[in-house]
């Protein structure tokens, strides 16, 4: 059972567009919920996280949103360039023994077009 | 400079084959894991140590082991490597505290024949 559901698979944008990639998740235990950014030949790397405390989290021309209540949340990137090009992931953890254990999305690949 | 290494970074071998995927880190990071990557995508846990001695296997079944002797050190082997092992495997660490950002290596895209 997959328990981050992760929309759309693939994403096309022209530049200076809003990409939006959406996530739902089941377990209402996840309290922390991050964002990875891959290039392709690299691993993922933290591109901006939120806890479900806050409903808005932006860090330059990144936001999360999140709504505790339908168990979602989304990365909207502002101003799309051609170098935000890449495979996003997002993902959730809780806060239990087992530390960070991170339950990925499936994915989704963007590609700016100039 | 702190980070996370990993080598090879491409790997073809003929089937029958062992192998050991490197992986190394000098953040000094207590929690390291194994990930293996389909061409799809997705990211599938396979393994995980909490420090030295310690590992665990994750939500994917693996044929793979691997060993945690040092803190900055965790290898992944395969024994008898087949071409259903082809994938490309991401070795990743942090903190052992809940909410530690995890930090990926670049991969090691393994190919058998």
């Amino acid at each position: 059972q997959q328990q981050v559901k992760q929309s759309p698979q693939s994403l096309i944008v022209q530049k200076g567009g809003i990409s939006i990639i959406n996530c739902a998740y089941e377990n209402t235990a996840f309290d922390y919920f991050p964002w990875y950014q891959q290039f392709p030949g690299k691993g993922p790397a933290l591109l901006i996280a939120i806890r479900p405390d806050v409903s808005e989290k932006k860090e330059g021309r990144f936001t999360i949103s999140f709504n505790k209540s339908a168990k979602q949340f989304s990365l909207h990137i502002m101003d799309s360039q051609p170098g935000d090009s890449a495979t996003y992931f997002c993902a959730a953890s809780m806060n239990n023994n087992a530390g960070n254990m991170l339950t990925f999305g499936g994915g989704t690949r963007l590609m700016v077009k100039p | 400079e702190a980070d996370i290494y990993q080598t090879p970074r491409y790997l073809v071998i003929g089937t029958g084959k062992k192998i050991t995927l490197e992986c190394s880190q000098t953040m000094g990071h207590d929690k390291m894991y194994w990930y293996q990557q389909d061409p799809g995508m997705e990211l599938h846990l396979i393994h995980y140590s909490y420090g030295v001695n310690s590992t665990e296997k994750g939500d994917l079944s693996s044929e793979s082991t691997v060993s945690r002797i040092r803190t900055e050190h965790f290898p992944l082997t395969l024994e008898s490597a087949r071409p259903s092992h082809t994938s490309q495997y991401l070795c990743a660490s942090s903190e052992l505290t809940v909410g530690g950002i995890q930090f990926f290596g670049p991969g090691t895209r393994l190919t058998v024949l």
